[in-house]
């Protein structure tokens, strides 16, 4: 089984400043990997897949690199709504689905 | 527009019975496979179960494999997910989720997600 470990578990930030998320793969997940964002109270919204490419609809201040094991979210300037907490997940041991344990975005 | 509503939560005792049902409307549901998501309260993201667009092939996690069944009426755009022998560990809102399609290619990431249906098991 492979298991996303995200980091940090709570990153506390200020508007207009930048997000670095981080997931890592316990072992290669080429670059099947995406990122979800959820609000309190909302279902999961799809930000980015296939490690680098952003759904429709999604800013372009969000961006999504790396591949093998090592997978990264940066939100570039941060805005008041993107605090919340950041998912990743990966589908490599097809046909399981694995989410990280997110990552909690946290106003300073 | 793209939509996805679940129905069928409520409180159930232990070792009991529940159907969750998700309807389905804005797009061609019988070209997409779908999956049950599901999430303890103040927790992750759990996945729970897959069908492929036709039904033929069912996909599920190891702890709700031989508990739970998953199910879809191409005919009445709605999908099913039948859960027997219900622990207090299987409380959680459970969402269903579109698995992302684009330019005739399917990404295994869910890009439309019903609101949820909350699931209480308790005596």
């Amino acid at each position: 089984e492979i298991v996303l470990t995200q980091s940090p578990a709570t990153l506390s930030l200020s508007p207009g400043e930048r997000a670095t998320l981080s997931c890592r793969a316990s072992q290669s997940v080429s670059s099947y990997l995406a990122w979800y964002q959820q609000k309190p109270g909302q279902a999961p919204r799809l930000l980015i897949y296939d490690a680098s490419n952003r759904a429709t609809g999604i800013p372009a201040r969000f961006s999504g690199s790396g591949s093998g094991t090592d997978f990264t979210l940066t939100i570039s300037s941060l805005e008041p709504e993107d605090f919340a907490v950041y998912y990743c997940q990966q589908r490599s041991n097809w046909p399981q689905y694995t989410f990280g344990q997110g990552t909690k975005l946290e106003i300073k | 527009e793209v939509q996805l509503l679940e129905s069928g939560g409520g409180l159930v005792q232990p070792g009991g019975s529940l159907r969750l049902s998700c309807a389905a409307s804005g797009f061609t549901f019988s070209s997409y496979a779908m999956s049950w998501v599901r999430q303890a309260p103040g927790k992750g993201l759990e996945w729970v179960s897959a069908i492929s667009g036709s039904g033929g092939s069912t996909y599920y996690a190891d702890s709700v494999k031989g508990r739970f069944t998953i199910s879809r009426d191409n005919s009445k755009n709605t999908l099913y997910l039948q859960m027997n022998s219900l622990r207090a560990e299987d409380t959680a809102v459970y969402y269903c989720a579109r698995e992302f399609r684009n330019g005739g290619y399917s990404y295994d990431a869910f890009d439309i997600w019903g609101q949820g249906t909350m699931v209480t098991v308790s005596s």
